[in-house]
Order: structure tokens, then sequence, then C-alpha cells
């Protein structure tokens, strides 16, 4: 089974600053990792995903994760956040297999940018 | 840009009445979801289906629960007698290969 832990329920930024939004997961086997955004009032936008290959991953709108095996991690990163990027962020992961494809979700992270 | 539409997007029914939910997948996906977003807490996992047939299922997803492809296009969640703990956001979800899911806009479900 899998879990995912978003460690920070809010995170309220200025615009034009950095952002990082962490993830943990656990599993005990081999997954699939995703970062979803979600707008006031509209459904789950897929920003970015990480299959395989390099750990590093770019996504829409400016947003990278990278994936760290050694420390179950999948931070989401943004070099200069925009009033606009102010939503909610979830965290999923999907393993390998008869559960492939099923998501487990963390429990969101809101970003609050501020001018 | 293809996209997956679900209708309605609030609906608002009495304890005990059943419910269908409906959407339209991606047209040439293969795999099909359900979650669920009572609010404030994290969106869960209720059912995928391929082929036709249920492939997993939740805990959640229990007898009052049920899913069917009617035809090409739809895919329905149907609540027998709901409860007002069945009250949250429920998506549905498509994907191609079983790998990135694409989400729709949601049907709020208020449950009196």
């Amino acid at each position: 089974a899998q879990s995912v832990t978003q460690l920070d329920s809010q995170v309220p930024v200025f615009e034009e600053a950095p952002v990082e939004l962490r993830c943990n997961y656990s599993s005990s086997v081999s997954v699939y990792l995703f970062w979803y955004v979600q707008y006031p009032n509209q459904g789950l936008q897929l920003l970015l995903k990480y299959l395989s290959g390099s750990t590093l991953v770019k996504g829409i709108n400016g947003f990278e994760a990278e994936f760290n095996k050694s420390q179950t991690s999948f931070h989401l990163r943004k070099p200069s956040v925009h009033i606009s990027d102010t939503a909610e962020y979830f965290c999923a992961v999907s393993g390998y297999g008869g559960s492939q494809g099923n998501l487990i979700f963390g429990k969101g992270t809101k970003l609050s940018v501020k001018p | 840009e293809p996209e997956v539409t679900q209708t309605p997007s609030h609906q608002v029914t009495q304890m005990g009445q059943e419910v269908i939910l409906r959407c339209v997948p991606i047209s040439n996906h293969l795999y099909f979801y359900w979650y669920r977003q009572i609010l404030g807490q994290k969106v869960e996992f209720l059912v995928s289906f391929y082929n036709n047939e249920i492939s997993e299922k939740s805990e959640i997803f229990d007898d009052q629960f049920s899913v069917e492809r009617p035809d090409g296009s739809n895919f329905t969640l149907k609540i027998r007698s709901t409860k007002l703990e069945d009250s949250a956001m429920y998506f549905c979800a498509s994907s191609r290969q079983r790998v990135e899911a694409f989400f729709g806009q949601g049907t709020r479900l208020t449950v009196v």
C-alpha cells in the first residue's frame, strides 16, 4: 500500500518569490509520482509527473519537481511565483502492477501568493 | 484539447434518494475512475473500471455504489440510497494507458 504526506497545509508567499511544496511518500513497490493543481471551483489539472528516467521533471506553468528515492520525496518547486499560482496543490502516487492508475493523494497544500 | 466532461456540476438530493452522476471520458481512453473529495479532506479513490468491469475498488465503494458504462461514451456512478456523509465533490477521470489520469471538473453532491 502507498501513502502520501504533504507536510504543509498552507504556504503563503509573496509574488516573484521562490516556493517549494513538500511531498513525501511511502510504498513497498516502485511508484509513479504526480503533482496536480486545483484552482478554486475547478477540477484537478496535472502539473507534472515522474514515471522513470531523469529525476528532475518539468511541468506546466514553470513548475518542476525532483524525485529523490533515498528520501522518498517529490518536492515541487517554482523559482518565481505569480498571483495566478494561487491554488491547492496535490501530490499523488500510484504503484506498479494491479493498482497502477489508482492514485493515492496527499491532503493538499494551499498556496497563497500575495502581491 | 479533449477533456473529461461531468454533469451535472452541482446536484442536491434528499437523503435516501438515488443519484446518478454522469461522465464522458476522453474518447480514446480505456481506463475510467471515480474519486471523491469530502470538503476539507483529501481526494480519495473509489473505483477503477476497464473492459466493462470493475478492476479495483476501495473500501468506500460499498454496495450502495455502482458504476456502469451504458454506451460507448458515458461512464456513470450511481448511489442507491444517499446518506448525509455522501456529500462531496465527485471526480471522474480517464486514462489511456493506466498511468496518467485526466480529471473532469467534478460534480458537487449535496445530500440534505
